[in-house]
């Protein structure tokens, strides 16, 4: 596609429930990165893939947060028992290949709300 | 630990002014350094930045990196109403293992510009 795809762009949950979010990268972009976004502040680092291989996930804040990427294209986010400190915009970014120094380009984020 | 310093936090001022954003670093292994621009959505890329002194220009946006003060600085020049937004800094370096593209942000700067 031409850009960062992310779905769904509003997301509303029960303290407790389980969430995924899904990130499309542009079509041959070989890293795909997560990060959160809270309120007010920049993005911070979650979680970093190079094809289908998770190479950091040292930002992911406890072990209810988890990350895929099986098939090197797609990614999903899954967060189990949210709580309310999960509030966040969710943002997907990917850039052309590891070692090429460019850019990374931006989703327009999920924006999850837990209740 | 890498860390990324932006300032002023906010700045309002009218159309047609000229502006500079700040943006102060620490980060082990410097590779880039990244302007983006953030209105609702997606973080849109601005300019990325590796070299000292070699200033990179779009339209009447401009930026230039010292690494030996280890700053930035986002010059617009002729304010528009349309530059509102918040605007981010971020700084990607290599970690030991020379793997991980993960962006360090700053809080951002949020520019407001009136008619």
């Amino acid at each position: 596609g031409a850009g960062v795809s992310q779905s769904p762009r509003y997301k509303v949950a029960k303290r407790g429930q389980d969430v995924a979010l899904r990130c499309d990268p542009i079509s041959g972009h070989v890293s795909l990165f997560w990060y959160q976004q809270a309120l007010g502040q920049g993005p911070e680092f979650l979680t970093y893939f190079q094809n289908e291989a998770q190479l950091d996930k040292s930002g992911l804040p406890s072990d209810r947060f988890f990350a895929e990427r099986p098939e090197g294209s797609v990614s999903t986010l899954k967060i189990q028992r949210t709580q309310q400190e999960d509030s966040a915009v969710y943002l997907c970014a990917s850039s052309p290949r590891y070692g090429s120094n460019q850019p990374q380009h931006f989703g327009d984020g999920t924006r999850l709300s837990i209740l | 630990e890498d860390k990324v310093v932006q300032s002023p936090l906010s700045l309002v001022v009218h159309e047609g002014d000229t502006v500079t954003l700040n943006c102060s670093y620490e980060v082990t292994n410097f590779r880039s350094l990244l302007w983006y621009k953030q209105e609702k959505k997606a973080p849109t890329f601005l300019f990325m930045l590796t070299s000292s002194g070699i200033e990179k220009k779009s339209g009447r946006l401009s930026s230039i990196l010292d690494k030996k003060e280890l700053f930035s600085i986002l010059n617009i020049t002729a304010t528009q109403t349309g530059d509102s937004a918040v605007y981010l800094c971020a700084v990607n370096g290599k970690d030991a293992q020379g793997g991980s593209e993960k962006l360090v942000f700053g809080k951002g700067t949020k520019l407001t510009v009136n008619p």
